[in-house]
């Protein structure tokens, strides 16, 4: 079965340009998240995706960064513009569903890590 | 608010040593799930365990066992005889029952086995 798949894996741009990262979950997964890892930082949450609908999104910088999950299948992070402090590693994870009675595991894609200069 | 603490920021153990790593967490919930991760160096999240704040049990999977005690607040992680393999970020993440909580990570430990 594949995994999460992101790319690109490795981004250099200069803080006021815009960047995209694109993410193709698991096949069948409902659930899909972004997560932002600064260095010598665990993983936060951006934003949930259920199907298309956002089911949090309350630690996205919603200024500068926006995603979308149009069909409910890949996803796409945008940040326009950005800052020095958004060079991080951004993980895409998915999972079959949100949770609830039945946990369902999140697997991580390899992530994409970006450099502002 | 939820807060998951791992003191310990990096670690250092010859090959074939036991090493312990530390997990505190706060929660107001009386329901979560705990959980430890590792990050080896190709960057990917790769899931190790999860518990249920119900179970108290400790589990053993090969080389690795998880110690976790509600009283105190913890859940620690045990690697038996490590091999250099074992080196990486290892994280502790803790996250509420519901469909919309988010997984709450802790900074990381960074675990090097060295021969």
């Amino acid at each position: 079965e594949a995994g999460v798949a992101q790319s690109p894996r490795y981004k250099i741009i200069e803080k006021r340009q815009s960047v995209a990262f694109w993410c193709n979950p698991i096949s069948g997964h409902a659930t899909l998240y972004w997560y932002q890892q600064i260095l010598g930082q665990g993983p936060k949450l951006l934003i949930q995706f259920q199907n298309n609908g956002v089911v949090d999104d309350s630690q996205l910088p919603k200024d500068r960064f926006s995603a979308e999950r149009l069909k409910g299948v890949d996803s796409t992070l945008k940040i326009q513009p950005a800052k020095l402090e958004d060079s991080a590693v951004y993980l895409c994870a998915s999972s079959l569903g949100a949770g609830g009675i039945v946990y369902n595991e999140q697997f991580f894609g390899p992530g994409t890590r970006l450099t502002v200069l | 608010a939820q807060k998951v603490t791992q003191a310990q920021t990096e670690i250092s153990v010859v090959e074939k040593e036991d090493v312990t790593l530390d997990c505190v967490y706060e929660t107001r919930d009386t329901t979560y799930y705990l959980f430890w991760y590792k990050q080896p160096p190709s960057g990917e999240l790769v899931f190790l365990i999860r518990r249920n704040s119900f179970d108290e049990q400790n589990e053993i999977s090969g080389r690795y066992s998880w110690n976790f005690q509600k009283s105190t607040s913890s859940f620690n992680f045990t690697i038996t005889a490590s091999q250099v393999v074992d080196s990486a970020v290892y994280f502790c993440a803790l996250k509420k029952t519901g469909t919309a909580s988010k997984l709450t990570f802790g900074t990381g430990t960074r675990l090097q086995v060295t021969l």
